[in-house]
This record gives structure tokens, C-alpha cells and sequence, in this order.
């Protein structure tokens, strides 16, 4: 039962233009969203988070946007640059789990940035 | 001086093996993470500790047994490798158990049973 869903496997864009990386989450206890990038042979970095009292949450060339009463969030990118051709991980979390906060990820979308 | 690092980079063992993971984080952190990458790319929480105490245990065979010497290490002993094993692990960290602080990744081990 995967609670978080990455339904595009992949995505392909044209350099400077826009990347939109759509999540969907059953959890409605979800509270806390993360979004990390991974590049081949390393471990994923974190990107920018959002919190569920928020709709919006910007970081330069990167905006999340959240969606509760669809479970849905996305992160744009623009203008979208070759360095950003990587996988790229929804996580969400219910932060009143007590110690048991653990992440739950979608299993990535790959982004391809064509030069 | 990289913040999460993990050893080795490769392993590749028989079946009915035993081994062992090391990850050591230099950022401070009080919390660490073992995950498992499977063939579908699907990234699952194995065990996390905090201030050395374990926290987090989940539905993993208890031939996997996590280890915390101390708040900047987390290793990850195997006993009787499986092939269904065979995947990439990764350690991570971060400041607070209950916190939103965002977790740092090793660039993974990855795990071949033959």
C-alpha cells in the first residue's frame, strides 16, 4: 500500500523552461512534506520542504506547492537547468507519530533537462 | 570531509555470508537511519536511532542488526545473507528524533549476494 505516489516515472524538458514534479498522498495525517534530489551513484540531498499549514513554500528556482484537500503536491523548477537531470523523491511524514516519524517516499520521478 | 560517509561503496558476497556496514556522520546530529533501496527503487526505513537508543525498528528478519557505539556511528551487521539481500543501503542523520529538520544521506552501499 504505498501512501505516497510519484505517478510519472519520468519527465523530460527543454533547458529554461518550467519542471513540474507531481506527489499524491493518501495519508491525511501527512503533515510534513520533503522534496530530495539524487544523482547516480549518491545519496539523496534534500531540496525544500513544506508544512501542511502552508500552500506554498519557495527557494530560488525551486517552489512546492500543497494541496491538502486533494493530497497533492508539486515542485516547479524554473527555469530548469541541465544540472538539475537527477531522480527526484517525495517524502511525507506525520509529525505527531511520536518517535515514530518515519519518512514515507514515493519511488521518484527522473528529470531530464535537455540542453 | 564528507558529512555522512559509509563503507564500503561495494560489497559483493555469497549467500549464507555474514557482513558489515559502517556509516559515520560529522555533522553533529543525534539521529541516524538505516535504509534499503530495493531493485524497484523503493526507499524504506530499516532502523533509526537516537542518542544511541533505537527508535525506529521495522518489520526487518532479525538477521539484520543494527549497532550505535556512539551518537556519529551507525553500523549494520547482516548475518546469513540472502539473495533477496542484494540492494542499496543507505545511512543517514539528522538533528532531533521528533524534529522536521531534514536528514543528510551516504552515497550508499551497495550490496551484491551472489
Amino acid at each position: 500500500d504505498q501512501q505516497v505516489k510519484q505517478n510519472s516515472p519520468s519527465l523530460s524538458v527543454q533547458e529554461g523552461r518550467i519542471s513540474i514534479l507531481n506527489c499524491d498522498y493518501t495519508n491525511s495525517m501527512f503533515d510534513y512534506f520533503l522534496w530530495y534530489k539524487k544523482y547516480p551513484a549518491e545519496g539523496p540531498t534534500f531540496l525544500i520542504s513544506i508544512s501542511s499549514i502552508k500552500d506554498k513554500n519557495e527557494d530560488g528556482r525551486f517552489t512546492v506547492f500543497l494541496n491538502k484537500s486533494a493530497k497533492h503536491l508539486s515542485l516547479h523548477i524554473v527555469p530548469s537547468q541541465p544540472g538539475d537531470s537527477a531522480v527526484y523523491f517525495c517524502a511525507a511524514r506525520n509529525s505527531n507519530a511520536g518517535n515514530n516519524r518515519k519518512l514515507i517516499w514515493g519511488l521518484g520521478t527522473s528529470l531530464a533537462v535537455n540542453p | 570531509d564528507t558529512a555522512v560517509s559509509q563503507t564500503p561503496k561495494y560489497l559483493v558476497t555469497q549467500m549464507g555470508n555474514d557482513k558489515s556496514i559502517k556509516c559515520e556522520q560529522n555533522l553533529g546530529h543525534d539521529t541516524m537511519y538505516w535504509y534499503k533501496q530495493d531493485s524497484k527503487k523503493f526507499l524504506k526505513i530499516m532502523f533509526s536511532y537516537n542518542n544511541k537508543e533505537l527508535i525506529i525498528n521495522e518489520t526487518v528478519p532479525n538477521r539484520f542488526s543494527p549497532k550505535s557505539p556512539d551518537k556519529a556511528h551507525l553500523n549494520l551487521h547482516i548475518n546469513s545473507l540472502e539473495l533477496g539481500d542484494s540492494a542499496v543501503y543507505f545511512c543517514a542523520s539528522s538533528q532531533g528524533a521528533i524534529s522536521n529538520q531534514p536528514q543528510h544521506f551516504g552515497d550508499g552501499t551497495r550490496l551484491s549476494i551472489l
